[in-house]
């Protein structure tokens, strides 16, 4: 099955700095790599996503970029805000594989912003 | 529009005791899921329900059972709890497939 990595585990930067998390994923056939932002006491709520058939998509502050041949993935967030201060998490899926509806995530990364 | 709600919000049970986790979305999503999370580990998908009618095995199913009762909601069963299901649980849905999976707010189930 699908296993993804996830760094760094932790992130501290200042406040309008930029913070990069990556991912790196096994399954060759992923197509499909969604990132979370779960605040404290709260579900994950979707922020961005990315299909393979791009290589880099943009929502005002934060971007993903997709690498398949080296089977990776990052979230850039710039100029940061105390407000983006959270744990994210990143994630593949084969859509519409055996694997059909089913995400495989990475273990989580807290990024801290210091005002 | 509550989005996905699940209940209870906390629960402490015994080892051996059972429970249902119960999980309701109001957006006419087809596919729903259950994972659950623990530190260091992300979250783990237990079942999903790909469509109405429809369940299935996700990495960590093992001590647990679903149902899913109508297009609304999707139960979680813990029919013999053990300390090692000791975890935050949650509910998401989809409209479709794996794309933009609404998550509700979990439940935090202790099992002493």
């Amino acid at each position: 099955g699908e296993n993804v990595e996830q760094h760094p585990s932790t992130l501290s930067v200042q406040e309008g700095d930029s913070a990069v998390i990556k991912c790196t994923y096994s399954d060759s056939a992923s197509n499909y790599f969604p990132w979370y932002k779960q605040e404290l006491g709260k579900g994950p709520q979707l922020i961005i996503d990315i299909r393979s058939n791009v290589g880099e998509k943009k929502d005002q502050r934060i971007a993903v970029t997709l690498n398949k041949t080296a089977k990776h993935f990052s979230l850039h967030i710039t100029e940061t805000q105390p407000e983006d201060s959270a744990v994210y998490f990143c994630a593949a899926s084969n859509a519409g594989g055996t694997s059909y509806g089913k995400l495989t995530f990475g273990q989580g990364t807290i990024l801290t912003v210091h005002p | 529009n509550a989005g996905v709600t699940q209940t209870p919000k906390f629960q402490v049970l015994k080892t051996g005791q059972s429970m249902t986790l119960q999980c309701a979305q109001d957006m006419n999503h087809n596919s729903m899921y259950w994972y659950r999370q623990d530190p260091g580990m992300g979250l783990r998908l237990i079942y999903y329900s790909a469509s109405e009618g429809t369940t299935d095995k996700g990495e960590v199913p093992n001590g647990y059972n679903v149902s899913r009762l109508n297009k609304r909601e999707f139960s979680l069963r813990l029919e013999s709890a053990a300390p090692s299901q000791t975890s935050v649980y949650f509910c998401a849905s989809s409209r479709l497939g794996p794309y933009e999976q609404y998550f509700g707010p979990g439940t935090r189930l202790t099992v002493t």
